[in-house]
């Protein structure tokens, strides 16, 4: 089955870029989406198809995909930002197989 | 207001059943695939099931497979999922999720409710 590996923790100053990242055995050439996940909360949708926005979601947030590894990337982090952090893909080769990654904690120092 | 309320989880012992609802308003019910996804106590989250906007396709895990039946009643904005034969690993917080699309795919999933617990134990 497909594997989505993510860094367990990151951590960054506030005002300072955090990357998350997201490996996969070219993940380049699947859709990407990202939730944030704050303590005792469902999942929110961040970003979907690799890079794109839901309405409400900062600008703040960006994403890449290329290769092996897909980023999400989060500029001037501000204390509201700490939470985990999922990507997730389709793995067309399976059943309908939903994978997700392990989950990255975003901690603002 | 788009929203998504689960309900029916509890205490279960191992090999019961326990049946979940899920009752979306705010939006065309009937024009989205839905999905349940899971998060077990301190873990990451697990997808579980799929179903298509009409019901006529729907999709399992293989760790659940044999064991849930995923459903939906369009005329009530109702999902379900019954569960059978459980086991403590299937211990969780279980979430109701609206796809972006009717058929169920690659996707994202815009939509989660609050989650419900489910905690098989004896």
């Amino acid at each position: 089955s497909y594997v989505l590996t993510q860094p367990p923790s990151v951590s960054v100053a506030p005002g300072k870029t955090a990357r998350i990242t997201c490996g996969g055995n070219n993940i380049g050439s699947k859709s990407v989406h990202w939730y944030q996940q704050k303590p005792g909360q469902a999942p929110v949708l961040v970003i979907y198809y690799d890079s794109d926005r839901p309405s409400g979601i900062p600008e703040r947030f960006s994403g890449s995909n290329s290769g092996n590894t897909a980023t999400l990337t989060i500029s001037r982090v501000e204390a509201g930002d700490e939470a985990d952090y999922y990507c997730q893909v389709w793995d067309s080769s399976s059943d309908h197989c939903y994978v997700f990654g392990t989950g990255t904690k975003v901690t603002v120092l | 207001e788009v929203q998504l309320v689960e309900s029916g989880g509890g205490l279960v012992q191992p090999g019961g059943s326990l049946r979940l609802s899920c009752s979306a308003s705010g939006f065309t019910f009937s024009s989205y695939a839905m999905h349940w996804v899971r998060q077990a106590p301190g873990k990451g989250l697990e997808y579980v099931s799929a179903i298509s906007s009409n019901g006529g396709s729907t999709y399992y895990a293989d760790s659940v497979k044999g064991r849930f039946t995923i459903s939906r009643d369009n005329s009530k904005n109702t999902l379900y999922l019954q569960m059978s034969s459980l086991r403590a690993e299937d211990t969780a917080v279980y979430y109701c999720v609206k796809d972006r699309k009717a058929v169920a795919g690659h996707d994202a999933f815009d939509i989660w409710g609050q989650g419900t617990m489910v905690t098989v134990s004896s």
